[in-house]
């Protein structure tokens, strides 16, 4: 079974330029996450949809970040623009229909590392 | 809202040794808890879980880890690691009224010497 594809896996851009980050969830699941992962932090949720809706975006900084999954399947994360403190590790995640709460596990993809200077 | 302790922020071990990594959660609800594990230059990837039943719950590459509602815990074990255990763990919960994301703790690295 194909796991979650990520790209780009690298990334280096000058500050207040703009990023933008693609992600395919497996096949059949509905709800997708995006994380961010500061080094020597855990993940933190940025935002969450289940199919093509968002379930949960209060930690997204929407001054500078948006998010979309117009046909419920791939995603796209943009950051426009960058400031030094969003450099990390953006990951994907998807699972099956009501996450965790309904028992599903959530597979994470490889991550886009993004570092602004 | 949810949040996750991990107490331990980098343990270094020598093989054989036996793991125990601390982690606690603040909710006051009911919670489906996580280990997540992540190898050098890997995604992270389940360790095991917990959603209801018997506490003490066994995952893979003999990993068991120990949920104590009343301490609000759920510690990581293993009885002897190997250098291919070398990883950063990380402990995560959500709340199980909802469709509410996992809550991830800051993480434990743990280095496994020869």
């Amino acid at each position: 079974e194909a796991g979650v594809a990520q790209s780009p896996r690298y990334k280096i851009i000058e500050k207040r330029q703009s990023v933008a980050f693609w992600c395919n969830p497996i096949s059949g699941h509905a709800t997708l996450y995006w994380y961010q992962q500061i080094l020597g932090q855990g993940p933190k949720l940025l935002i969450q949809f289940q199919n093509n809706g968002v379930v949960d975006d209060s930690q997204l900084p929407k001054d500078r970040f948006s998010a979309e999954r117009l046909k419920g399947v791939d995603s796209t994360l943009k950051i426009q623009p960058a400031k030094l403190e969003d450099s990390a590790v953006y990951l994907c995640a998807s699972s099956l229909a009501g996450g965790p709460s309904s028992g599903n596990t959530i597979y994470f993809g490889e991550g886009s590392w993004l570092t602004v200077v | 809202a949810q949040s996750v302790s991990q107490h331990n922020h980098h343990v270094i071990l020598s093989e054989a040794a036996s793991l125990e990594l601390g982690c606690n959660y603040s909710y006051g609800g009911t919670v489906n808890l996580f280990w997540y594990v992540q190898y050098p230059g890997q995604h992270l990837q389940l360790l095991l879980k917990y959603f209801s039943g018997d506490p003490l719950v066994k995952g893979i590459k003999g990993f068991e880890a120990e949920f104590i509602k009343s301490k609000f815990s759920f510690n990581l074990r293993k009885p002897s690691v190997q250098w291919s255990d070398t990883a950063e763990y990380f402990c995560a919960v959500n709340a199980l009224a909802g469709n509410t994301p996992l809550v991830f703790g800051k993480g434990t690295r743990l280095s496994v010497i020869a």
